[in-house]
């Protein structure tokens, strides 16, 4: 199985404060498609999860711009420019591109 | 507005069976593959099946090979998960989601609970 290690485990930021998840995969997630299947999304507490990024960078259209997403075959990055009250929560990166799916342990960020 | 909406859950003892609904509204059901993913009680999340959009066909994790079977009915827009044999580290909270790789829409999920 494709295992997906995040770091930090977890994250306390001010509001305004720049924030950045890293993701690691123990094999490339690039596909034969020649798409990467690497997904983030957030669950804020007491909610099920919610979309936010989907093939590495691409938002979802409700998604603020202040969220991005980079990297490339075994290592991704999530990042946020300026956190925000609604950003609480646990952010997970999760791989579609091998069976099983598999998702990372979580990143919790809470707020100062 | 895309909705899936879980129901069927429950507290069911080790060894008995349970089977788990998704109502999907909002989009054309069956031009999506759909899953299941599961969250055991303060721990991550976890992919436990996956059917493709007209459901010929089907993956599972190996943990749940041969006790669950995921199913879909494309004319009344619903998802299933017939969980057979059931132990109690399937107890979890199950979300039905949209996508076979995307998982773009997740429902509010349906708490499981195996125990004597």
């Amino acid at each position: 199985d494709v295992v997906m290690t995040q770091t930090p485990v977890s994250l306390s930021l001010a509001i305004g404060q720049p924030a950045s998840i890293s993701c690691k995969s123990s094999q490339s997630l690039l596909g034969t498609s020649g798409k990467t299947f690497l997904n983030w999304i957030l669950q804020r507490p007491g909610q099920s999860p919610k979309r936010l990024i989907y093939q590495v960078s691409k938002l979802y259209s409700e998604v603020p711009d202040r969220f991005s997403g980079s990297g490339s075959e075994t290592e991704f990055t999530l990042k946020i420019s300026r956190v925000e009250a609604e950003d609480l929560g646990v952010y997970y990166c999760w791989q579609g591109t091998h069976f099983p799916h598999t998702f990372g342990a979580g990143t919790k960020l809470e707020l100062k | 507005e895309v909705q899936l909406v879980e129901s069927g859950g429950g507290l069911v003892q080790p060894g008995r069976s349970m089977k788990l609904s998704c109502a999907a509204s909002g989009f054309t059901f069956s031009n999506y593959g759909m899953a299941w993913v599961r969250q055991a009680p303060t721990k991550g999340l976890e992919w436990v099946a996956t059917i493709s959009y007209d459901g010929s066909s089907t993956y599972y994790r190996d943990s749940v090979k041969g006790r669950f079977t995921i199913s879909r009915d494309n004319a009344k827009s619903t998802l299933y998960l017939q969980m057979n044999s059931l132990r109690s580290e399937d107890t979890a909270t199950y979300y039905c989601t949209r996508g076979s790789i995307t998982r773009d829409y997740w429902g509010q999920g349906v708490m499981v609970t195996v125990s004597s």
